[in-house]
């Protein structure tokens, strides 16, 4: 049982390249969420999905776009990098309403926008 | 808006030395508090959920309660592999829009056992 995986974990992009972060779980999750975590800012949700073929922004979704592809599937693109996107990018995923909703979290990607 | 702060940012304790860790939070009806731990490199991981003022929970050597006002995550008799950062987090209905199903998280306490 994986969990959330991410890919890749590490990559560096030049300013102006475009990228896709992918993100899958197998847990049969209705939610699925794309944070970044910045020294001293802790995590902020970029994008969240309630479930499959919905798509919501969150705290920071500038310069970002999400596609649930299908429930098991979240990827996070970003279309022309900036410097300012040099973050670690974490998928998570949970159950969705009232009760245990407590969201598992992949292994993050590092991300270097130089 | 939902706010999360957590104190301190960073605390120093010999192996055995308990204390506690806090996150005071001002949420609109609060649907859960969350405790969760990261360790470097990694992502955070699931500790506890508290739902109303009163709930406690424990696993291990910690203990998490939960007030109307703030959570407190105790740690007992700590031991060296107990170092991380702890995080807290707070999830709002799901009518309160803005990510209202993701979570608003404080930016950690970071904790070292020293044997």
């Amino acid at each position: 049982n994986a969990g959330v995986t991410q890919n890749p974990k590490f990559q560096v992009l030049k300013t102006g390249q475009s990228m896709t972060l992918q993100c899958a779980q197998d847990m049969n999750h209705n939610s699925m969420y794309w944070y970044r975590q910045d020294p001293g800012m802790g995590l902020r949700l970029i994008y969240y999905s309630a479930s499959e073929g919905t798509t919501d922004k969150g705290e920071v979704p500038n310069g970002y776009n999400v596609s649930r592809l299908n429930k098991r599937e979240f990827s996070l693109r970003l279309e022309s990098a900036a410097p300012s996107q040099t973050s670690v990018y974490f998928c998570a995923s949970s159950e969705y309403g009232d009760g245990d909703t407590e969201a598992f979290f992949g292994q993050g990607t590092r991300l270097t926008v130089v | 808006e939902d706010q999360v702060t957590q104190s301190p940012e960073a605390l120093r304790l010999q192996e055995g030395e308990s204390s506690s860790l806090n996150c005071s939070y001002t949420v609109s009806g609060l649907r859960g508090l969350f405790w969760y731990r990261q360790d470097p490199g990694k992502g955070p991981e699931f500790l506890f959920t508290l739902y109303s003022a009163g709930e406690e929970k424990e696993k291990e050597r910690l203990k998490a309660t939960l007030t109307k006002k703030e959570s407190f995550l105790h740690i007992t008799a700590p031991k060296p592999e107990d170092s991380a950062t702890y995080l807290c987090a707070v999830q709002a209905p799901w009518y309160s829009g803005g990510g209202a199903d993701g979570l608003t998280f404080g930016k950690g306490t970071h904790l070292i056992i020293q044997p």
